[in-house]
């Protein structure tokens, strides 16, 4: 059973570009959430998507956009980079209908703007 | 809105000794409470959690963790450290009734554990 797999691994861009980060999420799962971890900091939640739509969002701005597909997987866009922006983007998937359950991470997409 | 303390930014310890990571919340709801471990280059992987009942949870890895709703703490604890061990560690809060799968976390306390 494959777990939350993200892609790329690593990524470098320069500012002003725009990066998009790929996402699927543990077989049986519908729901995926985005978190940005910099350096030296704990994961910030960036937003959730259920059923194709984004659910909440945190504090980020909406330079930062995503998108689910039917099959679950997920996107996260963002555009105009910023230095700001290099961090580790981590997704994390989880059930619906599973309130209890916990959510299962991937291993990251590392994002360094030049 | 829920906020998470982690009171050591660093832990230095000595191979096979006792651990506690220190963890403090603040939330106006109930809250469900994690601990997560990140080794280098990788996500986070869950240790352990705290959902309902008994107040002491246990998790992989021989680590656990105490509960203490007075406190508003969840420390975690291990009775005999190895090197593998050495890794960054999140404490994180969702709320009970809140999105399921969104969490707060601290900002990691680093363990080092030194032969």
């Amino acid at each position: 059973d494959a777990g939350v797999t993200q892609s790329p691994t690593h990524l470098i861009k320069t500012r002003g570009q725009q990066v998009t980060l790929r996402c699927s999420p543990k077989s049986g799962h519908d729901t995926v959430s985005w978190y940005q971890q910099a350096l030296g900091q704990g994961p910030q939640f960036i937003f959730q998507y259920y059923e194709e739509e984004e659910r909440q969002r945190g504090n980020f701005p909406d330079r930062f956009s995503g998108h689910q597909y039917p099959n679950y997987s997920s996107e996260l866009n963002v555009n105009a980079l910023l230095l700001g922006d290099s961090a580790l983007y981590l997704c994390a998937s989880s059930s619906a209908t599973e309130v209890r359950e916990t959510q299962y991470f991937g291993p990251g997409t590392r994002l360094l703007v030049l | 809105a829920q906020s998470v303390t982690q009171l050591d930014s660093q832990v230095p310890v000595f191979e096979e000794a006792p651990v506690e990571l220190r963890c403090n919340y603040s939330s106006s709801v109930s809250v469900y409470l994690f601990w997560y471990v990140q080794y280098p280059n990788q996500g986070l992987q869950l240790l352990l959690k705290y959902l309902s009942g008994s107040t002491l949870v246990k998790g992989i890895n021989g680590f656990e963790a105490e509960f203490n709703k007075s406190q508003t703490s969840f420390h975690l604890r291990k009775p005999s450290v190895h090197i593998s061990d050495t890794a960054e560690y999140f404490c994180a809060v969702s709320e009970v009734w809140g999105l399921v799968g969104k969490s707060t976390f601290g900002d990691g306390t680093t363990l080092t554990v030194k032969p």
